[in-house]
């Protein structure tokens, strides 16, 4: 069975600091997804950001990139110049490609961007 | 904008006493979700939907349904709400199974 693993509960970064969140992962599947959820104190739950196993580049979107090691199993998310707005809740998520395709969850970052 | 809708965002209602969550979607996605998100936890998925086939979690309890009348709509029944249902329940869809989910805003169950 899949696990995913965040091992920070909470975090806090100055604005405009970067800051990395860690997220890691178990399977024996190769051919799998990863997603970065972010959920605001709003509760609206925003995909961030998504990683596909067989794609070696790290997945980018604005401030927000991963470094994704394959071999590690390991899946972090970096938030460049941090910003008030980015004060959420953050989820670590794993999609198996082949049967069982449903999400599997970290328990999730808390993150307090602090001005 | 194309987007996951909830209704209603937030509900009350009465031990025991059945209630109906409402989720639309414009996307066209041909899969649907319905989790259960209680405070500080991540979501838990309740069941979903590809097209019209329904998938059922086999720990979700038989006190909660749902139903799909067509691609846009979904509802959650709960038929017999009890204190511990009280949490906030997320609809999600994706265009296929293997697919990143989106979202709605979620609707907040009180059960008093």
């Amino acid at each position: 069975a899949q696990t995913v693993t965040q091992s920070q509960p909470e975090m806090s970064v100055q604005e405009a600091e970067t800051v990395t969140l860690s997220c890691t992962y178990d399977t024996s599947e190769s051919n799998y997804y990863l997603f970065w959820y972010k959920q605001p104190p709003s509760r609206q739950m925003i995909l961030v950001i998504r990683q596909e196993a067989y794609k070696q580049q790290n997945a980018t979107e604005n401030r927000f990139s991963v470094n994704f090691q394959k071999a590690a199993k390991s899946f972090s998310l970096k938030i460049s110049d941090s910003q008030l707005g980015d004060t959420a809740m953050y989820f670590c998520a794993f999609l198996n490609a082949g049967n069982n395709r449903k999400l599997i969850w970290g328990l999730g970052t808390s993150l307090a961007v602090n001005p | 904008d194309a987007m996951v809708i909830q209704n209603p965002r937030y509900q009350v209602t009465q031990f025991g006493k059945p209630v109906t969550l409402s989720c639309s979607q414009t996307l066209n996605h041909n899969v649907m979700y319905w989790y259960q998100q209680k405070s500080s936890q991540a979501p838990k998925l309740l069941f979903h939907y590809y097209d019209k086939d329904f998938n059922n979690e086999a720990d979700t309890p038989d006190n909660f349904q749902s139903r799909r009348p067509n691609t846009s709509f979904c509802f959650l029944d709960i038929r017999s709400p009890g204190l511990g249902d009280a949490a906030m329940y997320l609809c999600a869809t994706s265009r296929a199974e293997g697919a990143e989910q989106f979202f709605g805003p979620g609707t907040r169950l009180t059960v008093l």
